[in-house]
């Protein structure tokens, strides 16, 4: 049973527009989240989290919400570049648990089009 | 500081050979991990280390050994490749505090090739 998903595999949008990531997760005791931005050939590198006492969390263009009823997250970029299409990658972990026992999704392939 | 670092880049391998997949971190974190990750799907946690001579297992630990003698090394042991390891494994690091706020820094990956 898969923790965490990322429904959509890829998505395509234009420079300059708003760019949004889903994550959506099954086990109640996550409650540290983050998302992890992945380039060809390199490791992913972290980009933003988020706890689960906040519903939002903003860092420049990234901005990551957090709906815990839902239990599910989104990574919004704005506005989004180029240099964005990565592979970004959503991940849990529990209470307790060190961030290197975290569970991540299949990943999300941004292209921004100039 | 190099941060994570990861060798070879590249290894092709046959099946039933053995090898040694290299991981040292220079940052004087207590946990390392390392990941697999095979073609549209995540990391997957093979073996993992909260410290020097301590490591467990993860989600897929079999067919491999891990051992952590020093802070700075975490090397990945395949002991009888099989074509099913083909994949890019990642090492990564943490401080290693007991809670979940915490942040992995990644390795570039090796990309193992199993004929």
């Amino acid at each position: 049973d898969q923790q965490v998903k990322q429904n959509s595999p890829s998505l395509s949008v234009q420079e300059g527009r708003i760019s949004i990531l889903n994550c959506d997760y099954t086990n109640s005791m996550f409650d540290y989240f983050l998302w992890y931005k992945k380039y060809p050939a390199e490791g992913p590198t972290f980009l933003i989290s988020i706890s689960s006492i906040k519903d939002k969390n903003e860092d420049g263009r990234f901005t990551v919400f957090l709906n815990k009823s839902a239990k599910h997250l989104s990574l919004h970029i704005v506005p989004s570049q180029p240099g964005d299409s990565a592979v970004y990658f959503c991940a849990a972990s529990a209470p307790n648990t060190n961030a290197g026992k975290s569970t991540f999704g299949d990943g999300t392939t941004l292209t921004v089009k100039p | 500081n190099a941060g994570v670092t990861q060798t070879p880049k590249f290894q092709v391998l046959k099946t039933g050979q053995s090898m040694t997949l290299q991981c040292a971190q220079d940052m004087n974190h207590e946990y390392m991990s390392w990941y697999r990750q095979d073609p549209g799907m995540g990391l997957r946690l093979i073996h993992y280390s909260v410290g020097a001579g301590i490591t467990d297992q993860g989600e897929v630990p079999n067919g491999y050994n891990v051992s952590r003698s020093t802070t700075e090394d975490f090397p990945l042991r395949l002991l009888s490749a099989a074509p099913s390891q083909t994949s890019v494994y990642f090492c990564a690091s943490s401080y290693g505090a007991e809670t979940s706020t915490d942040t992995q820094y990644f390795g570039p990956g090796t990309r193992l090739t199993v004929l």
